[in-house]
């Protein structure tokens, strides 16, 4: 079970618009430490998407975006695209023990 | 433009020691302002961080593989370590090597990944 909560599935025709909740608690999120979010194509490497909770790296489109509010962030992406379609997850630092880097548990979105 | 490559492991031993290497290309692991980890992902699970190390040598471990782990840099600087002890079925996975940004380890940068057989 993972540290960060996130649904295990999502969907959406194209040109729609979809979320993606990340659900932390006050040692993570909550904590004041920042979310990013990768997009993962099946057997590649995850890719950056979004940074310190709303930046998008260089060539990513704007119509991803990050945000976060008290113990949970958000990914939204607006004018869906089939190649869009991949498993996004959502990292963030947990303080408990000595401190560690903690992933979601990965959503997939399917469009339809 | 950097890159970074893992080396192969293949098909391993319950109670042997995995051993990986990822060489970093197109930048040095001595510049200042990141981590250099090892992250995995069991088949059809999500992701897991192992630890970083910075090009000071210092490393940070997941508390829950602490005791199994140990990260190393070489002296040339273009290669960092990771040696995984007493493994089992359940640290059957794909490693990824990563570059972290601090202060926020984002990972910006990672290898294609390696996986890793664990199976008698």
């Amino acid at each position: 079970q993972s540290v960060l909560t996130q649904p295990p599935s999502v969907s959406g025709a194209p040109g729609q618009r979809v979320t993606i909740s990340c659900a932390g608690s006050s040692t993570n999120i909550g904590a004041n430490y920042d979310v990013h979010w990768y997009q993962q194509f099946p057997r590649k490497a995850p890719k950056l998407l979004i940074y310190n909770n709303n930046i998008r790296p260089s060539g990513v489109p704007d119509r991803f975006t990050g945000s976060k509010s008290g113990t949970s962030a958000s990914l939204a992406i607006t004018g869906l695209q089939t190649e869009d379609e991949a498993e996004y997850y959502c990292q963030s630092y947990d303080s408990r023990l000595s401190g560690y880097v903690v992933f979601g548990g990965g959503t997939k979105l399917t469009v339809l | 433009q950097l890159e970074l490559q893992e080396s192969d492991s293949g098909l391993l031993r319950p109670s042997q020691t995995l051993s990986l290497t990822c060489t970093v290309s197109g930048a040095s692991i001595n510049k200042g302002g990141y981590s250099w980890s090892w992250i995995r992902q069991p088949p059809g699970k999500t992701l897991e961080w192992i630890g970083y190390i910075y090009h000071t040598g210092d490393t940070f471990y997941n508390p829950s593989l602490k005791s199994r782990v140990t990260m190393s840099v070489d002296r040339s600087k273009i290669r960092f370590s990771l040696k995984l002890n007493s493994i089992t079925a359940a640290d059957t996975a794909k490693y990824y090597c990563a570059r972290g940004v601090e202060p926020s380890d984002s990972f910006d940068v990672w290898g294609q990944g390696a996986v890793v057989t664990v199976s008698s």
